[in-house]
């Protein structure tokens, strides 16, 4: 089992362009949610997603979305990057059932750079 | 709405010392609550979780008690190692309907000297 994994492992933007940054899920899990980790900071809720559509969704603006496809990986998109949207990307990964008890599996994150 | 309070770092040991690093929560109904690791360089790693009142979690050592009555989840760990220097999370599993997210404390940074 490979567990979690993202890509790209680094990324360096410039102001203004757009990111994807990339997911597989743990096999076996259907949930995906996205994380924001500045540096020395804990971890941001961006959203989650399950069966293709976002579930929930933190205090992100609009420029951070979404995708989730059928073989439940999952993309975050962020347009227009700000200096501010430098951190560590975190996806973790989820089975939806056993009544909301089950941990998330995190990937070995993200780290984007924005110049 | 729900949010986790941890204890400040850095924390900085001695090999084998006694470990206590402090978090509480503020949580409308029964959330399930983690500590996860983070290890220099590398992503999240779930180190133990309890889900219901009294339950206590336990992993490598570590180990930390759901306590209801005083909204509290500390780790707590006999006796370090150098190995265990790494930021230490304090979490909680906020459910809304069948969504859950986690909310998360700030981190406690733990460096364990020889």
């Amino acid at each position: 089992d490979a567990g979690v994994t993202q890509s790209p492992t680094h990324l360096i933007k410039t102001r203004g362009q757009q990111v994807t940054l990339r997911c597989s899920p743990k096999s076996g899990h259907d949930t995906v949610s996205w994380y924001q980790q500045a540096l020395g900071q804990g971890p941001q809720f961006i959203f989650q997603y399950y069966e293709e559509e976002e579930r929930q969704r933190g205090n992100f603006p609009d420029r951070f979305s979404g995708h989730q496809f059928p073989n439940y990986s999952s993309e975050l998109n962020v347009n227009a990057l700000l200096l501010g949207d430098s951190a560590l990307y975190l996806c973790a990964s989820s089975f939806r059932g056993l009544a909301g008890r089950n941990e998330q599996f995190f990937g070995p994150g993200t780290r984007l750079t924005v110049l | 709405g729900d949010s986790v309070t941890q204890m400040e770092g850095p924390v900085t040991l001695s090999e084998e010392a006694f470990l206590t690093i402090n978090c509480t929560y503020t949580a409308t109904g029964y959330p399930s609550l983690f500590w996860y690791v983070q290890y220099p360089g590398e992503g999240l790693q779930l180190l133990l979780k309890a889900t219901k009142a009294d339950d206590k979690g336990s992993n490598k050592g570590f180990e930390a008690t759901y306590r209801k009555e005083t909204t509290s989840f500390h780790l707590e760990k006999g006796s370090v190692q150098v190995s265990d220097s790494a930021v230490y999370f304090c979490a909680l599993s906020e459910i809304a309907g069948n969504n859950r997210k986690l909310i998360w404390g700030l981190g406690t940074s733990l460096a364990v000297n020889p």
